[in-house]
């Protein structure tokens, strides 16, 4: 079965850090580019960063630029995103996704992981 | 950069059909063929329905269909279904290599 699975969530005060990760099974997984995807409370989707099958490039939204950094381990078929300086803002539930290409629609998607940002 | 424009709401009795527009820019919807559309109820992940304009991923059923004109990308939902209800989102890819998403849709199936 091709299944995400976040973990990493945790509530966090602000200016702190927190990793998520997203491990993937069913699939291969290097041929998918990946992205994180991230739904504030009562809100709408916000695109947060995305990275290529290989891993050689990716891309973050202005928000989280210098703040978050996505990598991914096709070894290991995970999926990381290293956050730091996290503010009340950054506060949502984190979803990882798979897409064939790095900007078409992603076809599987994770459960979620919440991230709180609170002191 | 903005997000895309949706309308809050849409609404429809079953058996119907409806249409959701998701507006953008030359930045954006315009410029290219990456815009998409999910489905997400309540808690749950969203799902996507619709990929590159107008493709529909296996398993999605054919009531639902994509299309874009400039600037503009709809959705279609025909012969509506209670299950519909949920919200709905459209996403592009912009120039900048990045994303936006609109702000969602709910879907109310009267």
């Amino acid at each position: 079965e091709v299944q995400l699975l976040e973990s990493g969530g945790n509530l966090v005060q602000p200016g702190g850090s927190l990793r998520l990760s997203c491990t993937a099974s069913g699939f291969t997984f290097n041929t998918f580019a990946m992205t994180w995807v991230r739904q504030a409370p009562g809100k709408g989707l916000e695109w947060v960063s995305t990275i290529t099958g290989s891993g050689g490039s990716s891309y973050y939204a202005d928000s989280v630029k210098g703040r978050f950094t996505i990598s991914r381990d096709n070894s290991q078929n995970a999926l990381n995103l290293e956050m730091k300086s996290l503010r009340a803002d950054d506060t949502a539930v984190y979803y990882c996704g798979r897409s064939k290409l790095s900007w078409s629609g992603m076809d599987v998607w994770g459960q979620g992981t919440t991230v709180t940002v609170s002191s | 950069q903005s997000a895309l424009t949706q309308p809050s709401s849409v609404s429809g009795s079953p058996g119907q059909s409806i249409t959701i527009s998701c507006t953008g820019t030359s930045r954006d919807v315009g410029i290219t063929s990456f815009v998409s559309w999910y489905q997400q109820h309540p808690g749950k992940a969203p799902r996507l329905l619709i990929y590159e304009a107008t493709k529909r991923p296996s398993g999605v059923s054919s009531r639902f269909s994509g299309s874009k004109s400039g600037n503009t990308a709809s959705l279609t939902i025909s012969g509506l279904q209670a299950e519909d209800e949920a919200h709905y989102f459209c996403s592009s890819y912009s120039g900048s290599s990045s994303v936006l998403f609109g702000g969602g849709t709910e879907l109310t199936v009267l």
